[in-house]
């Protein structure tokens, strides 16, 4: 199937920093999602990004959709103690039906 | 809100046992799907049905099964446990057409461990 290279795997960041992570694909997509899995629960939904060049924020989030249509990019700004979880990525290709490919996650782990 | 609830949060089975996962959702979805989540392999789906007892295939269908007889519920089966079956699988939802069917639904997740 499609890879999507997530990056970076893992990072430990102090309270207060802003974060930065992620997606590349060699094939191009025509919707980016990004989602959030706390501890113990499946993932959520935080951003779906439509048009390539899009930039969307929710609170504190901010994520683009890449003008390649490749990549996307998810910003954290201000982070705090419950930012702590798995970040994925998603693309979906246009003619997939439903289907998405999922990155293989960022693990955010937040110093109070 | 949308629900999907699996039945179990953690299982722990021997080689070989026939193991079931349940996956019900409450908000009329046509799509249901079959993930399994390792460590920095990220969501693979195993397998997928987009109506009551159709199914297709996903990346990593190799050991599993799945049922769909009612909408509402889509079923993992296991026929014969291995311990690379360890692992946690998570059912997810979603409606049809775009936008919005792209989003999916996730549920809390099952833990299973095979000894």
């Amino acid at each position: 199937g499609q890879q999507l290279n997530q990056s970076p795997q893992s990072m430990f960041i102090q309270e207060g920093e802003d974060v930065s992570m992620n997606c590349t694909s060699s094939s191009i997509f025509n919707t980016w999602l990004w989602y959030k899995q706390d501890p113990g629960e499946g993932p959520v939904l935080l951003i779906a990004l439509y048009k390539a060049g899009e930039l969307t924020s929710n609170g504190r989030l901010t994520a683009q959709f890449g003008i390649t249509r490749k990549d996307s990019f998810l910003n954290i700004s201000a982070s705090i103690p419950s930012d702590v979880g798995i970040y994925f990525c998603a693309g979906q290709l246009y003619n997939a039906g439903n289907m998405l490919t999922f990155g293989g996650g960022t693990r955010l782990m937040v110093k109070p | 809100d949308v629900k999907v609830t699996q039945s179990s949060r953690y299982l722990v089975k021997r080689t070989g046992e026939k193991v079931f996962l349940e996956c019900v959702q409450d908000m009329d979805h046509e799509n249901m799907f079959w993930y399994r989540q390792d460590p920095g392999l990220g969501l693979r789906l195993i397998y997928f049905s987009y109506d009551v007892k159709m199914k297709e295939k996903g990346d990593i269908p190799e050991g599993y099964s799945v049922s769909r007889e009612k909408k509402e519920r889509f079923s993992l089966i296991l026929e014969s446990a291995s311990t690379n079956q360890t692992s946690m699988y998570l059912c997810a939802s979603s409606r049809t057409g775009r936008p919005g069917g792209e989003k999916l639904f996730f549920g809390s997740g099952t833990q299973l461990s095979v000894l």
